[in-house]
């Protein structure tokens, strides 16, 4: 019950195009959904992070999607760039732990 | 200002050897996490810290213990090492017990030969 499920593994996409990720748990205990970005040799970053009484948060070009009633989240990167190229992780919180998916690798392609 | 700042940044150890890892957190900062992320998979939760007391545990054995110093810094020691120790291990802060958000440290690369 404490699971997060992440998709795709891996991603490949156009520069400009738009990258998405999604994420799927069953805890209903969960409170506050945050994405991390991590890039190879660092910790995960902090990108974009959501409760679950908003339907939609939008960051520059980092929006999350989140439906309640699905149990269902998704990271939506719009005009990716190479610079994008990352490991992105969702997770999921209750207080004190973060629950995290398996990752997506996202490669964006010049 | 600095992040979250953890030493030291790689340990190559052998088995049934202890280790320290060591962690400070973001200014301001009162909450310490750990989390073990083995190569290809997502960080995996330890223990959180929170005003020098435990405050939550993963599921991980009595072999790692951590503690919390007054200036809010934090060490995760692992006793008896395996080969399945290998791995990033992380160190996160926040303001509070309720963790959210969570800012992480580039971690520790521990190898166990």
């Amino acid at each position: 019950q404490q699971q997060v499920k992440q998709s795709p593994q891996s991603l490949i996409v156009q520069k400009g195009g738009i990258s998405i990720i999604n994420c799927a748990y069953e805890n209903t205990a969960f409170d506050y959904f945050p994405w991390y970005q991590q890039f190879p040799g660092k910790g995960p970053a902090l990108l974009i992070a959501i409760r679950p009484d908003v339907s939609e948060k939008k960051e520059g070009r980092f929006t999350i999607s989140f439906n309640k009633s699905a149990k269902q989240f998704s990271l939506h990167i719009m005009d990716s760039q190479p610079g994008d190229s990352a490991t992105y992780f969702c997770a999921a919180s209750n207080p004190p732990r973060l629950t995290f998916g398996e990752g997506t690798q996202l490669t964006v392609n010049p | 200002d600095a992040g979250v700042t953890q030493s030291p940044t790689h340990l190559i150890k052998t088995r049934g050897q202890h280790v320290t890892l060591r962690c400070s957190p973001i200014s301001g900062h009162k909450s310490v996490s750990w989390y073990q992320q083995v190569l290809g998979q997502g960080p995996q939760f330890i223990f959180q810290y929170y005003e020098k007391e435990e405050r939550g545990r993963g599921n991980f054995p009595d072999r790692f213990s951590a503690r919390q110093f007054p200036n809010y810094s934090s060490e995760l020691n692992v006793n008896a090492l395996l080969l399945g120790d290998s791995a990033l291990y992380l160190c996160a802060s926040s303001w509070d017990s309720r963790n959210q958000p969570q800012h992480f440290g580039d971690g520790t690369r521990l190898s166990i030969l």
